[in-house]
């Protein structure tokens, strides 16, 4: 069975970082290219990151860039996502999400549950 | 960038009905780009369209999409209870706003 789970979210002040993981089992992660998306409360879907199955290419939305490192660790089945000086528009619950392993296609298949990551003083 | 606008923003339907929910780009697209997602409320998405027409692993025949160029549509042939809910399109790292299908 597929798991991506992730963990790692929790209250932080503005300014403050926070390091959100994921855990893969199921498929072989280290053929699979890995994002980030995110969904603020009662709002749309907003791609954050990727990475490709090696770590060689690495992406950011540009409302993160700079703030947000992407990672990936294939011996431990794990991507994680560093996010430094969040910002009260960072509030969302972010959810990692593998990429259809067809050539070029950009959709995700699997997706975790999320971890809401809230950004208030 | 592309830009996606999903229409209408909201589609009051009645189970059993057929639902067509359009997603143009403000840009020619790769139809090989572009994905179809449901989500319901309080659920992770489940993506039913890759493609363009290409049903994900297990979706059920009734979802089917279709489109090229700048105009995308996934119907939904005859609405079950379970697919009330709301539909996001994507190309790439792109997402349209969604389309919420509710109960009539």
């Amino acid at each position: 069975e597929v798991q991506l789970v992730e963990s790692g979210g929790g209250l932080v002040k503005p300014g403050g970082s926070l390091r959100i993981s994921c855990a893969a089992s199921g498929f072989t992660f280290s053929a699979s290219n890995m994002n980030w998306v995110r969904q603020a409360p009662g709002k749309g879907l907003e791609w954050v990151s990727y990475i490709s199955m090696s770590g060689t290419y690495i992406y950011y939305a540009d409302s993160v860039k700079g703030r947000f490192t992407i990672s990936r660790d294939n011996a431990k089945n794990s991507v994680y996502l560093q996010m430094n000086s969040l910002r009260v528009e960072d509030t969302a619950l972010y959810y990692c999400a593998r990429e259809v392993p067809v050539a070029g296609s950009g959709a995700f298949d699997y997706w975790g549950q999320g971890s809401l990551v809230t950004v208030s003083s | 960038e592309i830009v996606l606008t999903q229409s209408p923003g909201t589609l009051s339907l009645s189970p059993g009905e057929r639902a067509t929910l359009s997603c143009r780009a403000g840009q020619s697209v790769n139809s090989l780009y572009l994905a179809w997602y449901q989500q319901k409320s309080g659920q992770a998405p489940r993506l039913l369209i890759y493609g363009a027409s290409s049903r994900a692993t297990g979706i059920p025949d009734r979802f089917s999409g279709s489109g090229s160029g700048t105009d995308f549509t996934l119907t939904i042939s005859t609405l079950e209870p379970e697919d009330f809910a709301v539909y996001y399109c994507q190309v790439r790292r792109t997402f349209g706003q969604g389309t919420k299908v509710e109960i009539k």
